[in-house]
């Protein structure tokens, strides 16, 4: 168990419907990394936030947003589902400033775009 | 960052050791060489990090030679429950905001 629970565990959406998925960092931890892992591929970074704000973004379109709370927990939010959007969605959580900052994963969301 | 290559599968028995190589050419002075191991439907969990040398701990040990253009995963005495996917990153390591990259990974399978 790493600490960082997401929610919901899988979900079903509909091509164009919007969905929400969320995190829930260690406890100590202030920043919120999520990756997209499609199927028999390495996960790919989506973003990270730090304080609340973006902190780094990988190569995903505009469609893809985040939040961060101030408890630290995180939402990720896709519009405009696409079928290619399937994919095992993955938080990690760390503390940046620390020289130890290793990176603990949730266990996934599986999202399935029909 | 450093791209990094290895192979996409790898068959073992229980009791072997595992030995596991990532081609990096491109790594620069200040990164570090990170692995992780993925169960299916799991996140990543990380196993080991080094920087030159030598690096073990209770899971396993990390060989990178002088000039680091390449790293060995050593899994001693696998087991059935080490079948996974193991991913080699390359990095500023630990500290580096954790925007990890993660290529395709060794699909390793251990038979009985």
């Amino acid at each position: 168990e790493t600490g960082v629970t997401q929610s919901p565990t899988h979900l079903i959406k509909t091509r164009g419907q919007q969905v929400t998925l969320r995190c829930s960092s260690q406890s100590g931890h202030n920043t919120v990394s999520w990756y997209q892992q499609a199927l028999g591929q390495g996960p790919q970074f989506i973003f990270q936030y730090y304080r609340e704000e973006e902190n780094g973004r990988g190569n995903f379109p505009p469609r893809f947003s985040g939040l961060q709370f101030p408890n630290y927990s995180s939402e990720l939010n896709v519009n405009a589902l696409e079928l290619d959007d399937s994919a095992l969605y993955l938080c990690a959580s760390s503390r940046l400033g620390r020289g130890d900052a290793e990176a603990f994963f949730g266990q996934g969301t599986r999202l399935t775009v029909v | 960052l450093a791209k990094t290559t290895q192979p996409i599968s790898m068959d073992s028995y229980e009791g072997q050791e595992v030995n596991i190589t990532c081609s990096h050419n491109n790594i620069a002075t200040n990164d570090y060489i990170t692995w992780y191991q993925q169960f299916p439907s799991q996140g990543p969990r990380f196993i080991i990090q080094g920087y030159k040398t030598k690096v073990t701990n209770e899971v396993a040990s990390l060989f990178i030679p002088a000039d680091r253009k390449s790293s060995t995963l050593s899994l001693p005495r696998v087991s059935l429950s080490d079948t996974a996917v193991y991913y080699c990153l390359v990095g500023e390591g630990l500290n580096a905001g954790n925007m990890l990259t993660f290529g395709g990974g060794t699909r390793l399978m251990v038979k009985p």
